[in-house]
């Protein structure tokens, strides 16, 4: 069946450190990849999206490749301030049978001024 | 609306009891989605529509939950004879169709709390 695994939390930073939440999934065929995010206080919000191989989602400084060959979609920021602090959501969709959105348990991120 | 709207925001209800949980999606959405998120958890997906029709609801815990959408707009989850592990934040979601690529938009969830 269709997964989404994530590395644990928390993860806590100094502000400026370099961020990589590690992202794997188990899907037939070619899956659609997300990456949300849950400020505190506030619903789910897409991040970021990559819909075929090779493809990078990227915003506000967040990157993601989507890896066919190893099966991950791990996210990235080169310098991360107290702003982002969040969980963070790894999510697939498939591209065909039934279209609900699989997400991973979450990684709670914390940085520190 | 501009958003995705979920109400209420929080329901404390007893043993027992039936809850009714109402979302209304972004205009024009096709798709709903309901997902449960439980403390420390991750999303559990329980059940979405396209349009009034459920595809998938096998997400759904129990006969306890039931969920309909009327008007391919607002649905409801209705949860019978609630139980303290039905304690969750119950959220929802729309997109503008069911498809592989396009992105949900959440509410920002009901807080239940079964005492």
């Amino acid at each position: 069946g269709n997964s989404v695994t994530q590395m644990e939390g928390p993860v806590t930073l100094s502000e400026e450190a370099f961020l990589t939440i590690n992202c794997t999934y188990t899907a037939t065929g070619y899956p659609s990849l997300f990456w949300y995010v849950q400020y505190p206080g506030e619903g789910l919000q897409l991040l970021l999206k990559a819909t075929k191989a090779d493809d990078k989602g990227s915003n506000k400084g967040f990157e993601a490749t989507y890896r066919k060959e190893t099966t991950s979609f791990h996210l990235e920021k080169g310098s991360v301030q107290v702003s982002d602090s969040a969980v963070y959501f790894c999510a697939l969709i498939p591209t065909s049978g039934t279209y609900k959105y699989i997400f991973g348990t979450g990684t709670r991120l914390k940085v520190l001024a | 609306g501009a958003g995705v709207s979920q109400s209420p925001s929080n329901k404390v209800t007893e043993k027992g009891k039936d809850v009714e949980l109402r979302c209304d999606p972004i205009s024009g959405h096709t798709a709903l989605y309901w997902y449960r998120q439980s403390l420390g958890q991750g999303l559990e997906f329980l059940i979405y529509f396209q349009g009034n029709s459920a595809p998938d609801k096998s997400g759904l815990p129990s006969d306890r939950f039931s969920a309909e959408r009327t008007g391919g707009s607002v649905s409801t989850l209705t949860i019978q004879r609630t139980q303290q592990e039905d304690s969750a934040v119950y959220l929802c979601a729309s997109s503008v169709r069911v498809s592989g690529n396009t992105e949900a938009f959440f509410g920002q969830g009901t807080r239940l709390t079964v005492v």
